[in-house]
């Protein structure tokens, strides 16, 4: 069965502050791994990431994945409060309707 | 205006009752989903269909049934047999493509009163 755990389960800081959100995995047939940004409502998606040691960045955030030692990291930059909300991880599988498997996410809050 | 919409927002149910959440699509995606998010927890997936008239079960259909009558619309009904169905339900759908990730519906609370 696929399992993903994300650490840590909730996390209080102040803006400005840089984070790092932790995912890591166990999947029989890997194809991909998201994250997502969940604020009360429908998840927003971040990155997908397939290739080890390729970072990807958009703004304040990049994400990296190892799929030799089986996680990813989520770094935050100079935190805002717009950036409270739930972040998902989940991972892909190879078969044809390629299911999600989802971690039970990282409450942050950003404090002014 | 194109996107997933998703019917009702709020949703309270009896004891009993049978309930269909609706959720529709414009984007001219093949797949979708149907996941169900209760507090503290990520996404469990209920059911999926990939194409029209098709739909698999996933990791907790027990309780639900699915139809996929048109390609923009994939309803679920949450049954008398569900026995704790207050949760967030989300829908989300993909295009066929390597690269095409999931995309999400805003979502329907269910509350059992």
């Amino acid at each position: 069965e696929d399992k993903v755990v994300q650490s840590p389960l909730s996390l209080v800081v102040h803006e400005g502050d840089t984070v790092t959100l932790n995912c890591s995995y166990e999947v029989t047939n890997f194809r991909s791994l998201l994250w997502y940004k969940q604020e009360k409502k429908a998840p927003t998606f971040l990155f997908m990431l397939t290739s080890s040691g390729i970072e990807k960045k958009s703004g304040r955030l990049s994400s990296i994945l190892d799929k030799k030692e089986l996680f990813s990291i989520l770094n935050i930059t100079a935190t805002q409060t717009g950036d409270s909300a739930v972040y998902l991880c989940a991972v892909e599988d190879t078969g044809s309707a390629r299911q999600l498997t989802f971690g039970s996410g990282t409450q942050l809050t950003v404090l002014p | 205006d194109g996107g997933i919409t998703q019917s009702p927002k709020y949703l309270f149910r009896k004891e009993g009752q049978n309930v269909t959440l609706s959720c529709e699509q414009n984007l001219n995606h093949d797949a979708m989903y149907w996941y169900r998010q209760d507090p503290g927890q990520g996404l469990r997936l209920i059911y999926y269909s990939q194409i029209v008239n098709d739909f698999q079960k996933g990791d907790i259909a027990e309780g639900y049934s699915v139809s996929r009558e048109k390609k923009e619309s994939f309803p679920l009904t949450v049954t008398s047999a569900q026995k704790n169905p207050t949760a967030f339900y989300l829908c989300a759908t993909k295009h066929r493509g390597v690269q095409e990730t999931q995309y999400f519906g805003p979502g329907t609370r269910l509350l059992v009163l």
